[in-house]
């Protein structure tokens, strides 16, 4: 098991400049997570998916933010355009669901990449 | 978030000493996970609780989630160098599986050899 992939580690980038982080989930994974931390606000949820669908983006700060996931075992987080205040970390995190049903069924814990550390100057 | 009040901010111990790392929300707790993490790198699962009064234990971390599911510990046994690094408490307190968590802001935890 590879954990949870993600790229780059580290990326500087200009004020104004388009960003985009990617994330590869453990394989078999049905839900994805991004999660932004700073010193200030901590670790927030951004957005998450299921089975490659956007459940809840109510946390995605602005419009310059967006995020895909094409097939289950890709996404991207995007920022155009960029500002110095997006400087962050970025964590994609995965988890799966066990069993079937609203009652019966429950998720794995999240597993987290070792995240993306974002500059931008 | 400040829906997860961690306690203390940070904590600076002598090794061999015990410790606790407190976690509280005002509403109910429908899955409590525990969380390492060191600088730089990502968060590692530590523990899960779901039910009220559940304690689990691993090598000589043990956390607990009170009756009222509003509340967990995670105490550190004869902590060691090893033990440091930033632990955070994470729930999902809008309903049970939906595996989206909100997290506290951390407690850095430093052991003095």
């Amino acid at each position: 098991d590879a954990g949870v992939i993600q790229s780059p580690r580290h990326e500087v980038t200009e004020m104004g400049q388009e960003v985009t982080l990617r994330c590869k989930p453990i394989s078999g994974h049905n839900s994805l997570f991004w999660y932004r931390q700073t010193m200030m606000r901590g670790l927030e949820l951004l957005i998450y998916f299921n089975n490659n669908v956007p459940i809840d983006d109510s946390g995605m700060p602005e419009d310059r933010f967006s995020a895909k996931m094409p097939n289950a075992s890709f996404s991207t987080l995007k920022i155009q355009p960029s500002e110095p205040r997006d400087s962050a970390v970025y964590f994609c995190a995965s988890s799966t669901t066990y069993g079937t049903g609203s009652i019966s069924s429950y998720n794995s814990p999240l597993h987290f990449g070792n995240g993306t550390r974002l500059t931008v100057t | 978030s400040q829906e997860l009040e961690q306690s203390p901010q940070s904590l600076i111990v002598q090794e061999g000493k015990n410790l606790t790392i407190n976690c509280t929300s005002s509403k109910t707790l429908y899955g409590l996970y525990w969380y390492k993490q060191k600088y730089g790198e990502g968060l590692i699962f530590l523990m899960m609780l779901q039910k009220g009064g559940e304690e689990k234990s691993h090598e000589k971390i043990t956390a607990k989630l009170d009756e009222k599911k509003q509340q967990s510990s995670l105490h550190i046994t004869a902590s060691q160098p090893s033990h440091a690094g930033i632990y955070l408490c994470g729930a999902d307190i809008i309903t049970s599986n939906t595996g989206k968590l909100i997290f506290g802001q951390g407690t850095t935890l430093q052991v003095k050899p």
